[in-house]
Protein backbone atom coordinates (compact mmCIF):
# COMPACT_ATOMS: atom_id res chain seq x y z
CA UNK A 1 0.00 0.00 0.00
CA UNK A 2 1.52 3.19 -1.17
CA UNK A 3 1.89 5.51 1.32
CA UNK A 4 2.64 9.82 1.20
CA UNK A 5 3.61 11.86 4.18
CA UNK A 6 3.94 15.71 4.09
CA UNK A 7 6.70 17.53 6.22
CA UNK A 8 8.21 20.75 6.70
CA UNK A 9 7.42 23.96 8.82
CA UNK A 10 3.65 24.66 9.63
CA UNK A 11 4.45 28.22 9.76
CA UNK A 12 6.22 31.12 7.10
CA UNK A 13 6.80 34.59 7.15
CA UNK A 14 5.12 36.96 4.63
CA UNK A 15 7.64 37.26 1.63
CA UNK A 16 9.40 34.23 2.72
CA UNK A 17 9.36 30.88 1.31
CA UNK A 18 7.51 27.79 1.78
CA UNK A 19 8.93 24.37 1.51
CA UNK A 20 7.92 21.10 2.22
CA UNK A 21 8.23 17.45 1.50
CA UNK A 22 6.66 14.49 0.37
CA UNK A 23 8.12 10.96 1.41
CA UNK A 24 6.74 8.11 -0.64
CA UNK A 25 6.43 4.48 1.22
CA UNK A 26 5.46 1.27 -0.18
CA UNK A 27 6.29 1.82 -3.57
CA UNK A 28 9.02 2.99 -5.53
CA UNK A 29 8.99 7.30 -6.73
CA UNK A 30 10.25 5.70 -9.58
CA UNK A 31 7.93 3.77 -10.92
CA UNK A 32 7.03 4.77 -14.92
CA UNK A 33 3.26 5.12 -14.61
CA UNK A 34 3.11 8.04 -12.30
CA UNK A 35 3.49 11.68 -11.40
CA UNK A 36 4.18 13.31 -8.06
CA UNK A 37 1.62 16.04 -7.27
CA UNK A 38 1.36 19.01 -4.97
CA UNK A 39 -2.47 20.12 -4.12
CA UNK A 40 -3.54 23.00 -1.33
CA UNK A 41 -6.87 23.50 -0.25
CA UNK A 42 -7.39 27.31 1.90
CA UNK A 43 -8.89 26.86 5.40
CA UNK A 44 -12.95 26.37 4.14
CA UNK A 45 -12.34 26.57 0.28
CA UNK A 46 -11.85 23.97 -2.20
CA UNK A 47 -9.06 22.12 -3.49
CA UNK A 48 -6.08 23.52 -5.88
CA UNK A 49 -3.55 22.13 -8.09
CA UNK A 50 -0.09 23.14 -8.09
CA UNK A 51 1.97 21.02 -9.74
CA UNK A 52 3.20 17.85 -10.51
CA UNK A 53 7.00 15.71 -11.34
CA UNK A 54 8.22 12.92 -13.17
CA UNK A 55 10.61 10.64 -11.99
CA UNK A 56 13.29 11.71 -14.54
CA UNK A 57 12.37 15.41 -13.02
CA UNK A 58 10.19 16.63 -15.77
CA UNK A 59 7.66 19.32 -14.22
CA UNK A 60 4.26 20.70 -15.10
CA UNK A 61 3.03 23.50 -13.02
CA UNK A 62 -0.64 25.56 -12.58
CA UNK A 63 -0.02 28.63 -14.68
CA UNK A 64 -1.08 30.76 -12.37
CA UNK A 65 1.89 30.02 -9.71
CA UNK A 66 4.42 29.17 -12.02
CA UNK A 67 6.57 32.33 -11.67
CA UNK A 68 6.92 31.28 -7.91
CA UNK A 69 6.75 27.25 -7.74
CA UNK A 70 9.55 24.95 -8.17
CA UNK A 71 8.93 21.10 -7.06
CA UNK A 72 11.53 18.79 -7.09
CA UNK A 73 12.21 15.19 -7.08
CA UNK A 74 15.23 13.43 -4.74
CA UNK A 75 14.41 9.46 -6.24
CA UNK A 76 17.53 7.98 -3.81
CA UNK A 77 15.41 9.07 -0.77
CA UNK A 78 11.85 8.67 -2.70
CA UNK A 79 11.40 12.24 -1.41
CA UNK A 80 9.72 15.08 -3.89
CA UNK A 81 9.95 18.77 -2.72
CA UNK A 82 7.98 21.56 -2.76
CA UNK A 83 8.99 25.62 -2.84
CA UNK A 84 6.64 28.69 -3.13
CA UNK A 85 8.31 31.44 -2.96
CA UNK A 86 7.61 35.60 -2.21
CA UNK A 87 4.05 34.25 0.01
CA UNK A 88 1.54 35.92 1.59
CA UNK A 89 -1.48 34.87 3.63
CA UNK A 90 -3.15 33.79 0.50
CA UNK A 91 -0.87 31.18 0.52
CA UNK A 92 -2.47 29.79 4.17
CA UNK A 93 -3.56 26.13 3.34
CA UNK A 94 -3.51 22.80 3.97
CA UNK A 95 -1.03 21.47 1.18
CA UNK A 96 -1.37 17.85 -0.36
CA UNK A 97 1.08 15.79 -1.62
CA UNK A 98 -0.42 13.37 -4.49
CA UNK A 99 -0.07 10.54 -6.75
CA UNK A 100 -1.30 11.16 -10.28
CA UNK A 101 -1.82 7.64 -12.20
CA UNK A 102 -1.25 8.73 -15.97
CA UNK A 103 -1.97 6.59 -18.68
CA UNK A 104 -3.72 7.12 -22.21
CA UNK A 105 -4.00 10.71 -22.06
CA UNK A 106 -5.76 10.70 -18.76
CA UNK A 107 -5.44 9.64 -14.95
CA UNK A 108 -6.52 10.51 -11.44
CA UNK A 109 -4.78 10.80 -7.99
CA UNK A 110 -4.99 8.00 -6.46
CA UNK A 111 -3.15 8.22 -3.48
CA UNK A 112 -3.22 11.14 -1.25
CA UNK A 113 -0.94 11.96 1.85
CA UNK A 114 -3.02 13.28 5.39
CA UNK A 115 -2.24 16.61 4.39
CA UNK A 116 -0.54 19.96 6.87
CA UNK A 117 -1.62 23.12 7.02
CA UNK A 118 1.08 25.99 6.17
CA UNK A 119 0.33 29.55 7.70
CA UNK A 120 1.49 32.58 6.47
CA UNK A 121 2.13 35.05 9.22
CA UNK A 122 4.57 37.11 11.09
CA UNK B 1 -12.35 30.61 -9.56
CA UNK B 2 -13.06 27.02 -10.46
CA UNK B 3 -14.50 26.62 -14.20
CA UNK B 4 -16.18 23.26 -12.82
CA UNK B 5 -19.51 24.34 -11.31
CA UNK B 6 -20.76 22.21 -8.97
CA UNK B 7 -24.27 22.96 -6.01
CA UNK B 8 -23.03 24.07 -2.73
CA UNK B 9 -24.91 21.59 -1.11
CA UNK B 10 -27.19 18.78 -1.50
CA UNK B 11 -29.16 16.23 1.28
CA UNK B 12 -31.29 13.45 1.57
CA UNK B 13 -32.33 11.12 4.16
CA UNK B 14 -30.70 7.57 4.92
CA UNK B 15 -31.46 5.61 2.19
CA UNK B 16 -32.47 8.19 -0.38
CA UNK B 17 -30.38 8.75 -4.02
CA UNK B 18 -28.38 12.16 -4.00
CA UNK B 19 -27.28 13.52 -7.46
CA UNK B 20 -24.50 15.97 -7.69
CA UNK B 21 -23.74 17.63 -10.64
CA UNK B 22 -20.99 19.25 -12.24
CA UNK B 23 -20.93 21.04 -15.36
CA UNK B 24 -17.97 22.32 -17.37
CA UNK B 25 -17.31 23.40 -20.88
CA UNK B 26 -15.75 22.40 -24.09
CA UNK B 27 -12.17 22.88 -23.19
CA UNK B 28 -12.47 20.42 -19.95
CA UNK B 29 -15.49 18.28 -19.34
CA UNK B 30 -16.20 17.81 -23.26
CA UNK B 31 -12.82 17.26 -24.30
CA UNK B 32 -11.61 15.02 -21.08
CA UNK B 33 -12.43 12.07 -18.19
CA UNK B 34 -13.93 13.14 -15.03
CA UNK B 35 -12.94 12.04 -11.73
CA UNK B 36 -14.70 12.68 -8.39
CA UNK B 37 -13.36 12.78 -5.00
CA UNK B 38 -14.85 12.02 -1.77
CA UNK B 39 -13.48 14.48 1.46
CA UNK B 40 -14.51 13.48 4.81
CA UNK B 41 -14.41 16.15 7.10
CA UNK B 42 -10.95 16.78 8.23
CA UNK B 43 -9.21 14.31 5.71
CA UNK B 44 -7.33 14.13 2.80
CA UNK B 45 -9.35 13.79 -0.49
CA UNK B 46 -10.21 10.15 -1.54
CA UNK B 47 -10.83 9.14 -5.20
CA UNK B 48 -14.31 7.91 -5.65
CA UNK B 49 -14.66 7.64 -9.43
CA UNK B 50 -11.93 8.19 -11.82
CA UNK B 51 -12.41 8.22 -16.16
CA UNK B 52 -16.35 9.12 -15.71
CA UNK B 53 -17.89 6.25 -14.20
CA UNK B 54 -15.25 3.91 -12.89
CA UNK B 55 -14.67 3.06 -9.01
CA UNK B 56 -11.84 1.82 -7.59
CA UNK B 57 -11.29 -0.63 -5.56
CA UNK B 58 -13.08 -0.69 -2.27
CA UNK B 59 -15.42 1.77 -3.40
CA UNK B 60 -18.84 0.47 -2.84
CA UNK B 61 -21.66 0.38 -6.13
CA UNK B 62 -23.69 2.91 -4.48
CA UNK B 63 -21.52 5.57 -5.58
CA UNK B 64 -22.02 5.43 -9.29
CA UNK B 65 -20.71 8.71 -12.07
CA UNK B 66 -21.43 9.58 -15.53
CA UNK B 67 -20.59 12.07 -18.19
CA UNK B 68 -22.69 13.92 -21.38
CA UNK B 69 -21.29 16.44 -23.02
CA UNK B 70 -19.87 19.14 -20.99
CA UNK B 71 -21.76 18.12 -17.33
CA UNK B 72 -20.89 15.43 -15.84
CA UNK B 73 -22.79 13.50 -12.58
CA UNK B 74 -22.08 11.28 -9.25
CA UNK B 75 -24.80 9.63 -7.95
CA UNK B 76 -25.27 7.96 -4.12
CA UNK B 77 -27.86 5.93 -4.11
CA UNK B 78 -29.23 4.39 -0.64
CA UNK B 79 -27.43 7.14 1.03
CA UNK B 80 -25.36 6.42 4.25
CA UNK B 81 -24.36 8.36 7.29
CA UNK B 82 -20.92 7.69 6.55
CA UNK B 83 -22.04 9.58 3.18
CA UNK B 84 -21.74 13.09 5.16
CA UNK B 85 -18.60 14.19 2.99
CA UNK B 86 -17.78 17.18 0.76
CA UNK B 87 -17.68 16.22 -3.06
CA UNK B 88 -15.26 17.34 -6.03
CA UNK B 89 -14.92 16.45 -9.37
CA UNK B 90 -12.19 17.73 -11.60
CA UNK B 91 -10.81 17.13 -14.83
CA UNK B 92 -8.05 18.68 -16.93
CA UNK B 93 -8.71 21.86 -19.38
CA UNK B 94 -6.92 22.42 -21.96
CA UNK B 95 -7.25 26.12 -22.30
CA UNK B 96 -4.10 27.89 -20.37
CA UNK B 97 -1.98 25.28 -21.77
CA UNK B 98 -3.18 22.37 -19.63
CA UNK B 99 -4.61 22.56 -15.92
CA UNK B 100 -5.58 20.50 -13.61
CA UNK B 101 -9.09 21.24 -12.20
CA UNK B 102 -11.69 21.10 -9.14
CA UNK B 103 -15.16 21.50 -9.07
CA UNK B 104 -16.34 24.51 -6.68
CA UNK B 105 -17.18 21.46 -4.14
CA UNK B 106 -20.70 19.73 -2.82
CA UNK B 107 -21.41 19.54 0.95
CA UNK B 108 -23.62 16.27 1.26
CA UNK B 109 -25.42 16.62 4.69
CA UNK B 110 -27.88 12.97 5.31
CA UNK B 111 -30.62 14.59 7.35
Amino acid sequence: QVQLQESGPGLVKPSQTLSLTCTVSGGSISSGDYYWSWIRQPPGKGLEWIGYIYYSGSTYYNPSLKSRVTISVDTSKNQFSLKLSSVTAADTAVYYCARYHYYDSSGEFDYWGQGTLVTVSS
Amino acid sequence: QSVLTQPPSASGTPGQRVTISCSGSSSNIGSNTVNWYQQLPGTAPKLLIYSNNQRPSGVPDRFSGSKSGTSASLAISGLQSEDEADYYCAAWDDSLNGLYVFGTGTKVTVL
